[in-house]
């Protein structure tokens, strides 16, 4: 079974400083996706940046970059020049392709906070 | 932007009713999810869907029902609500090939 381990309940960085939130996994699939999502406060989450396994170049999407190490099963989110609407809780998200059910498996969750 | 649509979005009841959560897409997706979230938790799969008349449990164990009468509807119910219900619930769904999934606002229910 796939598990996603997000190891940092809580974290916080200044407004435009650089912050990265941690994420590791565990399974057999040698194809798959992985997936950040963000769900600020009492709103939808939302697609942040994904990864395929088999691409070996790291995604990036404007001030958001990961780092996916895909020996290690490591799969770290980058925020660059953070802003204060970047404050809300982050979710790394494991999807396997062998089954074709396209579900997630979320890791705990990371709550991040922006300070002024 | 994903349009896919969850009522009511809060909802607290008494204990016994018999509560149905609604969940629409209009994106012609054939996958749909629900995920039932604590506050502050994660999200873990209670059931799925591949089309219409297609129905899976998911890897968490729920005592709610669902059903896929259209391709765009997708609701959840639950028979008779109880206290360890309360929860947040969300749906999303996913079109085909490497699609991600899109999130609904979720439906925060409070059982008295």
């Amino acid at each position: 079974a796939q598990t996603v381990t997000q190891s940092q309940p809580e974290m916080s960085v200044q407004e435009a400083e650089t912050v990265t939130l941690s994420c590791t996994y565990d399974t057999s699939e040698n194809n798959y996706y992985l997936f950040w999502y963000k769900q600020p406060p009492s709103r939808q989450m939302i697609l942040v940046i994904r990864q395929e396994a088999y691409k070996q170049q790291n995604a990036t999407e404007n001030r958001f970059s990961v780092n996916f190490q895909k020996a290690a099963k490591s799969f770290s989110l980058k925020i660059s020049d953070s802003q204060l609407g970047d404050t809300a809780m982050y979710f790394c998200a494991f999807m396997g392709l062998s089954s074709n059910t396209g579900k997630l498996i979320f890791g705990q969750g990371t709550t991040l906070q922006v300070k002024p | 932007e994903a349009d896919i649509y969850q009522t009511p979005r809060y909802l607290v009841i008494g204990t016994g009713k018999k509560i149905t959560l609604e969940c629409s897409q209009t994106m012609g997706h054939d996958k749909m999810y629900w995920y039932q979230q604590d506050p502050g938790m994660e999200l873990h799969l209670i059931h799925y869907s591949y089309g219409v008349n297609s129905t899976e449990k998911g890897d968490l164990s729920s005592e709610s029902t669902v059903s896929r009468i259209r391709t765009e509807h997708f609701p959840l119910t639950l028979e008779s609500a109880r206290p360890s219900h309360t929860s947040q619930y969300l749906c999303a769904s996913r079109g085909r090939g490497d699609q991600p999934q899109h999130f609904g606002d979720g439906t925060r229910l409070s059982i008295l």
